[in-house]
């Protein structure tokens, strides 16, 4: 299995602070990478798709990047509302698998 | 619009069979696969199983000789059975729209969460 590993496993940001969580695959998975935002009782919701694509509705101040086995996501101008956790997964190969999650916090 | 929606018992004791529900709408079982992905309370997410469009299923290696999915196109129903469960299946369960590999989870249900306790 693909092993997918985050950092950091949390993080504390101060209202209109850029942030950067990464995400690192032991193996190549050719941008088959999505980030999902889970807020606090709710379900994960899809943010970008294919290291870089933004989905529907997602704010532009959130944005991904990455090849290979290394990916961010990166949130400009931290908002009060982004407050979550953060996960990544690869859609490369079967089981898909995920990161161990990284949760955001306002300083 | 697309939803999805969990549904079962909210306590299971140890030793005993999971049954869960997941009903959608808004598309079709033959159009889309469902997966279904677990999480533990504080901990992260856990890929299950899935269901494919043509009926057949993949599931988790760790998970597959106690885990089963089915499902009822009429009734836009996907089911999921896992025995001899333990404490450390307590989580919250979701069904997820699932496509081909490549291709993110793009709606999830809200979940049901799930106690095995005695």
């Amino acid at each position: 299995d693909i092993q997918m590993t985050q950092s950091p496993a949390s993080l504390s940001a101060s209202l209109g602070e850029t942030v950067t969580i990464e995400c690192l695959a032991s193996e190549d998975i050719y941008s088959n990478l999505a980030w999902y935002q889970q807020k606090p009782g709710k379900s994960p919701q899809l943010l970008i798709y294919y290291a870089n694509s933004l989905n529907d509705g997602v704010p532009s101040r959130f944005s991904g990047s990455g090849s290979g086995t290394q990916y961010s996501l990166k949130i400009n101008s931290l908002q009060s509302e982004d407050v979550s956790i953060y996960f990544c997964q690869q859609n490369y190969d079967s089981p898909r698998t995920f990161g161990g999650g990284t949760k955001l916090e306002l300083k | 619009q697309v939803q999805l929606k969990e549904s079962g018992p909210g306590l299971v004791q140890p030793s005993q069979t999971l049954s869960l529900t997941c009903t959608v709408s808004g598309f079709s079982l033959t159009s889309y696969h469902v997966s279904w992905v677990r999480q533990p309370p504080g901990k992260g997410l856990e890929w299950m199983g899935v269901i494919w469009t043509g009926g057949s299923t993949a599931y988790n290696s760790l998970l597959k000789s106690r885990l089963s999915i089915s499902r009822d196109i009429s009734k836009s129903q996907v089911f999921l059975k896992m025995n001899s469960l333990q404490t450390e299946d307590t989580a919250t369960y979701y069904c997820a729209r699932d496509r081909n590999l490549g291709v993110p989870f793009d709606y999830w249900g809200q979940g049901v969460m799930v106690t095995v306790s005695s």
